[in-house]
C-alpha cells in the first residue's frame, strides 16, 4: 500500500514570495492533515480535513496560509507571502476517519527555507 | 488545554545500552489516547504505539515497551539493547476525546533526539 505522498521535498524561496506544497494521502483515508514542524520542536497542527471540509484550522495563520483539498482526495497549502518564521518542515498526514484514536500517517514532508 | 512534556532534549547511549523516553502529559479529559511516533532523519514520522486512556496494562513489542501510569500521567518508552538503527527523534502525543466532538488533534511534546553510538 502506497504512503502519504508529499512533494516537493525541499524548497527554498525569499521572503514576500509564495510557495505551495502538494500531498496525496493513502488511498481511501477520509482525513487530511497538515502540520508544521519548527526545527527542534514538535509537529503542530495547522489544519484538518475530512473528505473536502475543512474541520479544524484554528492554528492556521489564515492572513498567509491557505489549504484546499477540492475533490477530498489530495490537498495543496500555500503560503502568501511567505515570512522567515515560516521557515519549517510542513507535514502531511491522514488517517482513515478523523476519531481520537485513529492513526494518523506521515508522509516525509517539505522542508521549506525562506532567507 | 493538553500538553505534553518531553523533558529530555537529547540522549546519547553506546550501542546495547538500555535507554527511557521519558513523557508527561496534562488534559482534562478522563478518555484520551496516548502515541509514540520514531521520526528517522528520512523526515517521515512511524507510528509505533496507541494507548487509550483505560487501558494501564504496559506493552512490549521486541525490543520496545512501554509504561503507562495514569497516576503520574506518564507513558515512557524504553528500548533494550538499543542498536544504531534506533538513532532517530522520538515524539510522544495525546489526542483527546472532548464531548466525543473531538476529530482526532494530535498535541506532540518536543521530541526527544537519541544517539545510538556503535
Amino acid at each position: 500500500e502506497a504512503g502519504v505522498a508529499q512533494s516537493p521535498r525541499y524548497k527554498i524561496i525569499e521572503k514576500r514570495q509564495s510557495v505551495a506544497f502538494w500531498c496525496n494521502p493513502i488511498s481511501g483515508h477520509a482525513t487530511l492533515y497538515w502540520y508544521q514542524q519548527i526545527l527542534g520542536q514538535g509537529p503542530k497542527l495547522l489544519i484538518q480535513f475530512q473528505n473536502n471540509g475543512v474541520v479544524d484550522d484554528s492554528q492556521l495563520p489564515k492572513d498567509r496560509f491557505s489549504a484546499e483539498r477540492l475533490k477530498g482526495v489530495d490537498s495543496t497549502l500555500k503560503i502568501q507571502p511567505a515570512k522567515l518564521e515560516d521557515s519549517a518542515v510542513y507535514l502531511c498526514a491522514s488517517s482513515p476517519l478523523g476519531t481520537p484514536k485513529n492513526i494518523q500517517y506521515f508522509g516525509a514532508g517539505t522542508r521549506l527555507s525562506v532567507l | 488545554a493538553q500538553k505534553v512534556t518531553q523533558a529530555q532534549t537529547e540522549i546519547s547511549v553506546v550501542e546495547k545500552e538500555d535507554v527511557t523516553l521519558d513523557c508527561v502529559y496534562e488534559t482534562r479529559d478522563t478518555t484520551y489516547y496516548l502515541f509514540w511516533y520514531k521520526q528517522p532523519p528520512s523526515g517521515e514520522l512511524v507510528f509505533l504505539i496507541r494507548r487509550n486512556s483505560f487501558d494501564e496494562q504496559n506493552e512490549i513489542s521486541g525490543r520496545y515497551s512501554w509504561n503507562f501510569q495514569k497516576s503520574t500521567s506518564s507513558f515512557n518508552f524504553t528500548i533494550t539493547a538499543s542498536q544504531v538503527v534506533d538513532s532517530a527523534v522520538y515524539f510522544c502525543a495525546l489526542s483527546e476525546v472532548t464531548g466525543g466532538t473531538s476529530y482526532g488533534k494530535l498535541t506532540f511534546g518536543q521530541g526527544t533526539i537519541l544517539t545510538v553510538h556503535p
